[in-house]
């Protein structure tokens, strides 16, 4: 089993959709998450960070974590054609280490 | 402020040669990272360093690969006698103190082995 799983699309959604983006892990004892976008060609940026359960909202994101089901999820509302990218989810573990998912490529059609 | 700063920003070199990338992190951020990324893949650790502690070396791919980190901030990977698999985009990366907390890429170094 993989650290960090996300699925790797491509997710399609229609402009002005919700987009929901999905990373499960398997160290329990993680204790930080991390969505971060990434142009093709560039670098990744932070979108959105996440320490305790429950939901926590940045504008038209959204950032989702369950540790008893071992997720974390990001939700992109009203998803514009500038949304479309790789979104990386990464976790800091029980060593205090950090691993990323291998992302889900996200397209919004206009 | 300034952001990560990584140099060179691409390099192209022969099988065989050694290359060494830099990378310049955020002022004050006391964790530094690197990471590879190859063409349509996620991002594979390489290597932290965290202040004045030993690096957590653990994501060297072999012994032709080595960092280190003068005075605490600017750091060095050096891949000696380059392979063509070494192509990628090696990426650095820092925070603030450790990986608990967000960290901030720079743009990265496309290196090519021909």
């Amino acid at each position: 089993q993989k650290e960090v799983e996300q699925n790797s699309g491509p997710l399609s959604v229609p402009e002005g959709a919700i987009a929901s983006l999905n990373c499960t892990y398997s160290d329990r004892g993680s204790q930080s998450f991390f969505w971060y976008r990434q142009y093709s060609g560039k670098s990744p940026e932070l979108i959105m960070f996440i320490y305790s359960n429950g939901d926590k909202e940045d504008g038209r994101f959204t950032a989702q974590l369950n540790k008893a089901s071992q997720y974390v999820s990001l939700l992109i509302r009203d998803s514009q054609p500038s949304d479309s990218a790789t979104y990386l989810c990464a976790v800091n573990g029980n060593n205090n280490d950090m691993r990323f998912g291998a992302g889900t490529r996200l397209t919004v059609k206009p | 402020g300034a952001g990560v700063s990584q140099s060179p920003s691409n390099k192209v070199t022969e099988k065989g040669k050694d290359v060494e990338l830099r990378c310049d992190p955020i002022s004050g951020h006391t964790a530094l990272y690197w990471y590879r990324q190859s063409l349509g893949q996620g991002l594979e650790f390489l290597i932290y360093f965290q202040g004045n502690s030993a690096p957590d070396k653990s994501g060297l791919p072999s012994d032709r690969f080595s960092a280190e980190r003068t005075g605490g901030s600017v750091s060095t990977l050096t891949i000696q006698r380059t392979q063509q698999e070494d192509s990628a985009v090696y990426l650095c990366a820092s925070s603030p103190d450790g990986p608990r907390q967000p960290q901030h890429f720079g743009d990265g170094t496309r290196l090519s082995i021909l």
